[in-house]
């Protein structure tokens, strides 16, 4: 098993709508879970950070947390052709290295 | 702008060559990590630094790779007989105070 696993996708929703993208990790005691978006060619750019049970929200963006479940989600509302990238789910193993997903490949279409 | 910077941008070598990247992190990012990341894969960890200390290192990081961090400041990471098996984008990351990594833009090695 995956330390981090994510649907790779492709995503596809039109402008507008909701986007919901899924990861699981395998390591109960994990305490901080990161989502970042890799635009094709360049490298991971932080989107947010969750810690704790339960939403946080930060603009069109919230992240979702179940430890119990060992499940983190990312919502985007109102998706833009512009947010069209891949988003890396990344979870802190041993002293911070990050332990990341193979990513969800998102298209948003106009 | 993360503050991160790596050189070079992009690198093309031919195979049995060594090549080395120089990763320029924010003067306040104590920790520095490198991860290598293939098409279609996330970035896999290969080593970090705490100052000058290279403290973990990935099975990933084999004999022929070498990373250093001499004064806590800039770091670079080697590869010495590269082989084709190693193109891929080398990324350098910036840590300071909490768990958050920041990355540079990244180094693409392609190994002809």
């Amino acid at each position: 098993q995956k330390e981090v696993e994510q649907n790779s996708g492709p995503l596809s929703v039109p402008e507008g709508a909701i986007a919901s993208l899924n990861c699981t990790y395998s390591d109960r005691g994990s305490q901080s879970f990161f989502w970042y978006r890799q635009y094709s060619g360049k490298s991971p750019e932080l989107i947010m950070f969750i810690y704790s049970n339960g939403d946080k929200e930060d603009g069109r963006f919230t992240a979702q947390l179940n430890k119990a479940s060992q499940y983190v989600s990312l919502l985007i509302r109102d998706s833009q052709p512009s947010d069209s990238a891949t988003y890396l789910c990344a979870v802190p193993y041993n002293n911070n290295d990050m332990r990341f997903g193979a990513g969800t490949r998102l298209t948003v279409k106009p | 702008d993360t503050g991160v910077s790596q050189d070079p941008r992009h690198k093309i070598t031919k195979r049995g060559q060594n090549v080395t990247f120089r990763c320029d992190p924010i003067s306040e990012h104590n920790r520095l990590y490198w991860y290598r990341q293939t098409l279609g894969q996330g970035p896999e960890f290969l080593t970090y630094f705490q100052n000058e200390a290279q403290l973990e290192k990935s099975r990933l990081l084999s004999d022929r790779f070498s990373a250093e961090r001499p004064k806590g400041s800039f770091s670079t990471l080697e590869i010495q007989r590269t082989e084709q098996g190693d193109s891929a984008m080398y990324l350098c990351a910036g840590l300071s105070g909490t768990d958050t990594q920041y990355f540079g833009p990244g180094t693409r090695l392609t190994v002809l």
